[in-house]
């Protein structure tokens, strides 16, 4: 069984610009919940998806959104970038909702660089 | 608001050794903790997967286990291997549904 794949996995953008990271979830999972890892903040959560609904959302600007599709794979979009978005964006996928006990699994990350 | 806290902050042993590592959170109410592993660059690896009904949870040489009364857990290790070395993530999954981290623990195994 295949497990998350986040593509791209590195990318170098400069400040200003705008960026849009994806996350395939693993098969049958309907919940993708996204999280940023800096070294100072450590990992923060960003936003839960689940039936292409946004059920949950962290306390980030709105700069960052995201979105679900059908098949529930997941993309999320950084506006504007500032070198402080600089980060590893993790990607995580489980069966259920919000208010399920269900194990996450993570991808690998998208490195996302801005200069 | 939910904390949680990873002590200590790195930890070094030889190889051979048993260990503990620890995690404390500051809100009981939370659905289960999750224990990970990162490697340099990498994303994150589930070891273990505590409900908030159980106490502990076994895989191989990792022994987790849960308090949620004192709001505690550990993440024990036997017979510790060079390969074992990485950061050490605890998480806590509560009302909201997202995941809240601690900052980890990184351990270094020497052969």
């Amino acid at each position: 069984k295949a497990g998350v794949t986040q593509t791209p996995r590195y990318l170098i953008k400069t400040r200003g610009q705008q960026v849009t990271l994806s996350c395939s979830p693993i098969s049958g999972h309907r919940s993708v919940s996204w999280y940023q890892q800096t070294p100072g903040q450590g990992l923060q959560f960003l936003f839960e998806y689940f039936s292409e609904t946004q059920r949950n959302k962290g306390n980030f600007p709105g700069r960052f959104s995201g979105r679900q599709f059908s098949n529930s794979r997941s993309e999320m979009n950084v506006s504007t970038l500032e070198l402080g978005d600089s980060a590893l964006y993790l990607c995580a996928s489980s069966f259920g909702g919000r208010t399920s006990s269900y194990e996450q699994y993570f991808g690998p990350g998208t490195r996302l660089t801005v200069t | 608001k939910q904390e949680v806290t990873q002590i200590p902050a790195a930890l070094s042993v030889p190889e051979g050794e048993n260990l503990v590592l620890n995690c404390s959170f500051t809100d009981s109410a939370i659905y289960n903790l999750q224990w990970f592993r990162q490697d340099p660059g990498k994303g994150l690896t589930s070891l273990l997967l505590i409900q908030s009904s159980q106490r502990e949870q076994t895989s191989g040489r990792l022994n987790a286990s849960l308090d949620k009364s004192s709001g505690r857990s550990t993440l024990y290790i036997a017979a510790s291997q060079p390969g074992d070395s990485a950061t050490y993530l605890c998480a806590v999954r509560g009302s909201q549904g997202n995941l809240i981290f601690g900052k980890g623990t990184k351990l270094s195994v020497k052969p």
